[in-house]
């Protein structure tokens, strides 16, 4: 059972332009839900996260989204930078164990 | 700047083996989870050690066991290897689990090792 899932292996985006990741759950116990970010021979490296309690939060460039209604949150990043080209990994947390999607990798083309 | 570390990069075993992989925990950090990520899959939860006693464990068999010791360090152990247990197996390190959420608790990744069973 497949309980955070991200539907979109791939996103292409040009420089400049918003990137929109997605990113769907099915538990409604998840506390805590974070966006980790992940280049080849490295491990995941936390981007940032969001508290069940609220809707949005924002890092510089990167903005998180949930809808709780909806058990859908969504990751913007802009402008987008050819940097943030790798794999991005939505996790729910519940007790701080993590569950991570499936990911999706997000090409920044120039 | 992590500072978790893991050994062996990657590892070739046969079926029936054993084989334990190592992490060093960075300094501080009381909390260890560990990872397995098949090709193409999210990374999935095997177990949580905290303060050297198991902490929560994921949907895996009894033969994948664990141990934390006083100085940072941890280990997976798999027994009887199965072909499907090829993959990259990542451990975390956060601080004590126990203090706030995750979100003031990041969890610091190392770069896994990738254990291939023939």
């Amino acid at each position: 059972d497949q309980q955070v899932k991200q539907n979109s292996p791939s996103l292409s985006v040009q420089e400049g332009r918003i990137s929109i990741l997605n990113c769907d759950y099915t538990n409604s116990m998840f506390d805590y839900f974070l966006w980790y970010k992940k280049y080849p021979a490295e491990g995941p490296t936390f981007l940032i996260s969001i508290s069940s309690i609220k809707d949005k939060n924002e890092d510089g460039r990167f903005t998180v989204f949930l809808n709780k209604s909806a058990k859908h949150l969504s990751l913007h990043i802009v402008p987008s930078q050819p940097g943030d080209s790798a794999v991005y990994f939505c996790a729910a947390s519940r007790n701080e164990k993590l569950t991570f999607g499936t990911g999706t990798r997000l090409t920044i083309i120039p | 700047e992590t500072g978790v570390t893991q050994s062996p990069t990657h590892l070739i075993k046969t079926r029936g083996q054993q084989v334990t992989l190592r992490c060093s925990s960075q300094s501080g950090h009381n909390t260890v989870s560990w990872y397995q990520q098949a090709l193409g899959q999210g990374p999935q939860f095997i177990f949580q050690y905290y303060r050297e006693e198991e902490n929560g464990r994921g949907n895996f068999p009894p033969r994948f066991s664990g141990l934390q010791f006083p100085n940072y360090s941890s280990e997976l152990n798999v027994n009887a290897l199965e072909l499907d247990d090829s993959a990259l197996y990542l451990c975390a390190s956060s601080l004590d689990w126990t203090s706030g959420g995750i979100g003031d608790n990041e969890q610091f990744f190392g770069p896994g090792t990738r254990l291939t069973v023939l």
